[in-house]
């Protein structure tokens, strides 16, 4: 069983307002990705962090997400002003990443936001 | 624009039959290709995984069969059984020895009839 912690598991919130998720990777975990499922099961990649630093992030996460991984803290992602188009399941990922090849990803449960 | 693709959407077979779920994909420099399972409730998990160097890789009743040149891979299901009821996704990327992201594609629910 997958040991990524994510809070909270629902969040609703209206137009415009500030949406705040949290990640827990597991263990030992320096990697971090962020998805974004929709209802179509279509899964979006947001940005992934190795330690704290973003390695890749797509142009939405650049412009309307802030996110961050600090030492010692869950990570976290939030939307600076929510849109009822970014209602979905928003999936953390973590992965212990040795540098040589592309490594498995534990997923946590997701938080799904609902944007009224 | 989609770049790994899955068939069928959703599939349905007895228990005992074998399942066949189809995945393509666009991006040549893809190098690694893991289905992931979710069952209803639960977080996506790794199934099984295959890397080009192989055309085949298999994992108890689970088998990947891949072709580089149609840029075409299918995840067989033998002797299926109930409890492989589930969401599968296929997956790729890239570039290794950096952490890139996996692009998935939307998946084949399986439903297993007893």
């Amino acid at each position: 069983n997958s040991k990524v912690i994510q809070t909270p598991r629902y969040l609703v919130k209206g137009q415009g307002q500030k949406a705040k998720m949290r990640c827990i990777p597991e263990k030992g975990h320096p990697v971090v990705f962020w998805y974004q499922q929709n209802k179509n099961n279509e899964f979006k990649f947001l940005i992934n962090f190795q330690n704290q630093e973003v390695l890749q992030q797509i142009d939405m996460t650049e412009k309307r997400f802030s996110a961050e991984c600090p030492s010692n803290s869950p990570c976290s992602l939030e939307i600076q002003s929510s849109e009822a188009g970014d209602s979905a399941l928003y999936l953390c990922a973590s992965s212990s990443f040795t540098g040589a090849s592309a490594e498995t990803l534990y997923f946590g449960s997701g938080t799904r936001l609902t944007v009224l | 624009q989609q770049q790994v693709r899955q068939s069928p959407q959703s599939l349905t077979v007895w228990e005992g039959e074998t399942a066949i779920l189809n995945c393509s994909y666009e991006d040549s420099t893809f190098d690694y290709f893991p289905w992931y399972r979710l069952f209803p409730g639960e977080s996506p998990a790794l199934l099984i995984a295959i890397r080009p160097v192989s055309n085949k890789k298999e994992d108890g009743r689970f088998t990947i069969f891949f072709n580089k040149r149609e840029k075409k891979l299918s995840l067989h299901i033998t002797d299926s059984q109930p409890g492989d009821s589930a969401t599968y996704f296929c997956a790729a990327s890239g570039q290794t020895g950096f952490a890139s992201a996996l692009t998935f594609g939307s998946g084949t629910k399986v439903i297993v009839l007893p």
